[in-house]
């Protein structure tokens, strides 16, 4: 599986748009690329995913280049209930096949967004 | 429709001794997969159950095992605790058929070895 690379931490104020950006080089074909958001003691939540291009949906935007060698996930007019831990991850579209995957975390980036 | 539900939420634990943790998966969903975090860090895949089976298996001992039931809920057990071991256990299910996307995870486990 591909390997993420993210900033360790990003600090944002209340009502800006924050971009956290991502790595993921060796990238492969039928790779998609799938974001989650993670508060301290809960598990990871599933915020968007996408293949190419530009992904939107209610709580975020996915912005991926042409090349698919990295991704930009867009939060608009954060709030302090998104300071959170945001993970970056590469998942194979098995399709038709097994979904005997895992899924690979690196350690995400901690967003911190203050009053 | 209930989500991954894990049991218990916390747990307090003696180095040596053993410990079993359950997961109920989300409703619909056949695959249930294992993972540690410590603190700080992302979480570590341990093993994926399907069909009753262990289809894949991460970095960990052999200490670390685990089961499926038919009803698709799982346990995840530990023997001979070290202290290393201290941390948010996670389950999360899907389904093989991938018509909907992914994994949902539960709230984990936190699990202290003293």
């Amino acid at each position: 599986l591909a390997k993420t690379t993210q900033p360790i931490s990003m600090d944002s104020y209340e009502g800006q748009e924050v971009n956290i950006t991502c790595s993921h080089n060796n990238i492969a074909t039928n790779d998609y690329i799938t974001w989650y958001q993670q508060f301290p003691s809960q598990g990871p939540r599933f915020i968007i995913q996408g293949y190419k291009t530009k992904v939107t949906n209610e709580v975020a935007s996915l912005f991926i280049p042409a090349d698919r060698k990295s991704s930009t996930l867009s939060l608009p007019r954060v709030s302090l209930s998104d300071t959170a831990v945001y993970y970056c991850l590469v998942d194979p579209d098995l399709g038709w096949m097994d979904s005997s995957y895992k899924l690979i975390f690196g350690s995400g980036t901690r967003l911190l967004v203050r009053p | 429709d209930a989500g991954v539900t894990q049991s218990p939420t916390h747990l307090i634990k003696t180095r040596g001794q053993q410990v079993t943790l359950r997961c109920s998966p989300k409703s619909g969903h056949d695959t249930v997969s294992w993972y540690q975090q410590a603190l700080g860090q992302g979480p570590q895949f341990i093993f994926q159950y399907y069909e009753e089976e262990e289809r894949q298996r991460g970095n960990f001992p052999d200490r670390f095992s685990g089961h499926q039931f038919p009803n698709y809920s799982s346990e995840l057990n530990v023997n001979a605790l070290l202290l290393g071991d201290s941390a948010l256990y996670l389950c999360a299910s899907s389904r093989s058929d991938r018509e909907q996307y992914g994994y949902t995870f539960g709230s984990g486990t936190r699990l202290t070895v003293v």
